[in-house]
Order: structure tokens, then sequence, then C-alpha cells
């Protein structure tokens, strides 16, 4: 099983809402990752986990609250969003933190925030 | 701040033309470039992981190849078909940070 999978690929939310992304692994990666992505821009390192240890929180605002609650599995809690955070989050995961660790990405989170 | 540039934007080619695109990156800090293709409503796919300067890695009909004193690396697709057409992306790795380019999109008209 060579997948990351997302839940839900599209979400739509109000600004007082509270919601939570998904992200799940089997291949028994250590590191793992959310990346945000507006259109026609490179994705965007938010976070990264090592070990299941918040490793590297890229100055993101608290309104994002990345979980993880095993080797498996990432949340990312969202809660007081504002319409500019629409955008495509995409989880990744990778072997171990090393330079030549290729990353295995899930197919996105479409978020729109009304 | 590290920033990785890509060109072109984008690029309309025929099937049956060879292309390449160019990733540029700071040649200072630097540990590994990947290559990613993602095609529409799927997931970005590695293509490659180049640590060397000089590196040469090829896979199929594409091909990658790494300067890392001048910071860049070129990506080359010979013989392009409509299955070709995705955005590919190149990243840098620096420190424990992957940081990606905004990609190339490609479109190979059949």
């Amino acid at each position: 099983d060579t997948e990351v999978t997302q839940t839900p690929k599209h979400l739509v939310m109000g600004m007082t809402n509270k919601k939570s992304l998904k992200c799940e692994q089997h291949m028994g990666h250590r590191a793992m990752y959310w990346y945000k992505q507006k259109a026609k821009k490179p994705p965007e390192l938010m976070f990264v986990y090592s070990y299941e240890k918040l490793s590297i929180n890229e100055s993101v605002p608290s309104r994002f609250s990345p979980e993880c609650p095993n080797s498996s599995l990432l949340n990312l809690h969202l809660h007081a969003l504002q319409p500019e955070d629409s955008a495509l989050y995409l989880c990744a995961s990778s072997q171990g933190m090393g330079g030549d660790e290729k990353l295995f990405f899930g197919s996105g989170t479409q978020l729109s925030v009304l | 701040i590290l920033n990785v540039e890509q060109s072109p934007q984008s690029l309309h080619v025929q099937e049956g033309d060879s292309t390449n695109f160019t990733c540029s990156f700071p040649s200072s800090n630097f540990y590994a470039l990947h290559w990613y293709r993602w095609e529409t409503a799927k997931s970005p796919e590695a293509l490659f992981v180049m640590t060397l300067n000089g590196d040469e890695k090829k896979k199929g009909r594409i091909s990658a190849t790494l300067n890392t004193k001048e910071g860049y690396s070129y990506l080359y697709i010979k013989g392009s078909q409509p299955e070709d057409s995705a955005t590919y992306l190149c990243a840098l790795v620096s420190g424990f940070k992957t940081i990606f380019g905004a990609g190339t999109r490609l479109f190979v008209k059949a």
C-alpha cells in the first residue's frame, strides 16, 4: 500500500465553524507533512511531524492546529478560519526526514471558507 | 527565504515534440532536488530525487540533470505524449524543509 489517503476531498465551512482534515498512511513512514496550495502558487510548507512529534511549524496562525495521534494518522484542526485560508491542503509522508527521501502525497482537501 | 523558480509557467507542445523545463534554486544550503509530476485530480508523484552535482536520472522518456554549483536543474521529455500532460514541480530540500516551485504546466496536444 503506497497510498496517502486524505478526507474529505472537499470542504466548505463558515468562519465560525470547527472542522478537521484527516490524513492516513500505512507505509510505516515516520515523517508527515501538511502543505497549503493556492492556485498557480507553490505548495507552502505548514507543519512537519517526525516520529509523532511536531518538528517544524512555519509560523502558521493558531487557527490551524495539527495533531498526530499515532504514526499512521495526521489531523489538521480548523477553527475561525478566514476566507483567505481557502486553498488546497495537501498531506504528505516520507520514510524519514533525510533529503533523499521522496514525499508521498495525498490528493488533497479543497477547502472553501465562506 | 528560499526561492525556487520554475520556467516556463506553462507550455503547449504537439505529440511527438521533445521539450524541457528549468528549475532554479539558491546554490547555498543545497541538500537535494526533487521532481514531481502532478496530474489533474490526482496526487503529486515523485519522478526523481537528485543529490549530487552532475547527477543525471532517467525514467523512460523523462530525464533530469542537476547543477548544484550554478543552482539549476533541467527536466527533459523526449517524444511527448498526451499522457505526459501534467504539472511538473521541482522542490529544493534544505535542512529538513522541502520547498516547492510553482510548477510548469505541460499540455501535449494529440
